[in-house]
């Protein structure tokens, strides 16, 4: 079994609704991260988390919103999506610099 | 503010042969690591490759290895007897030792492609 799973793997939404991406990790890892891929801009960060308590802005964060509900699951939420959110989401979670991605989200916002 | 640079977006290889990927960086710190991370046509991210900047030893996986080059802040990955299973996008990631997130800044990517 993966050790990080995401889901949906793949979703299309319309603008305006609400959707959330879940993520869950058996790596007993503290940290945990969403990042955002687009083309041509490689991989940027959106939230993270390094425990259930303490939740970070990464460097795109207006539009999403997170929850981490226990140690091994981190869900991202786009509260109304709009066209320029469409893009792969990838959680990952780290420990010792290394990061270790789940297997991603495509999203299409139509 | 930490940037990586990946200045190939695309390149190509004949199976068998040698290429050698770019990555530049830009950072005002001393400790820090160095990632590259291949992405097939999966989708899935794989570490192919890290790099400690303390050690002046290039890091070496089988067939891929990197040359380090801190003064010059230069990360290039060089994968050698290129196989088909190689194709992917290959992105240069940067971390920084001390700070207390593990954030990965990534580079843009090079798509390399595989000739047979």
């Amino acid at each position: 079994d993966a050790d990080v799973t995401q889901t949906p793997r793949n979703r299309i939404t319309k603008t305006g609704k609400r959707i959330m991406l879940e993520c869950s990790q058996t790596k007993g890892h503290d940290r945990m991260y969403w990042y955002r891929q687009d083309p041509g801009l490689g991989l940027r960060l959106i939230y993270y988390s390094f425990d259930v308590k303490d939740i970070n802005k990464g460097e795109i964060s207006d539009g999403y919103s997170v929850s981490r509900q226990a140690q091994a699951k981190f869900s991202l939420s786009l509260e109304s999506a709009i066209p320029n959110q469409t893009a792969l989401y990838f959680c990952a979670t780290s420990d010792r610099q290394i990061l270790y991605f789940g297997p991603g989200t495509r999203l299409t916002v139509t | 503010a930490q940037t990586v640079t990946q200045s190939q977006p695309e390149m190509s290889v004949q199976e068998a042969e040698t290429v050698t990927l770019s990555c530049t960086y830009d950072t005002s710190e001393s400790d820090y690591y160095l990632f590259w991370y291949k992405q097939p046509p999966s989708r899935q991210m794989i570490l192919v490759i890290r790099q400690e900047a303390y050690k002046q030893q290039n890091a070496t996986e089988n067939r891929f290895s990197v040359n380090f080059q801190k003064a010059a802040k230069s990360f290039s990955l060089k994968i050698s007897d290129s196989q088909l299973g190689d194709a992917a996008m290959y992105f240069c990631a940067y971390s920084w030792y001390g700070g207390a997130t593990n954030k990965l800044i990534f580079g843009t990517g090079t798509l390399l492609a595989v000739q047979p």
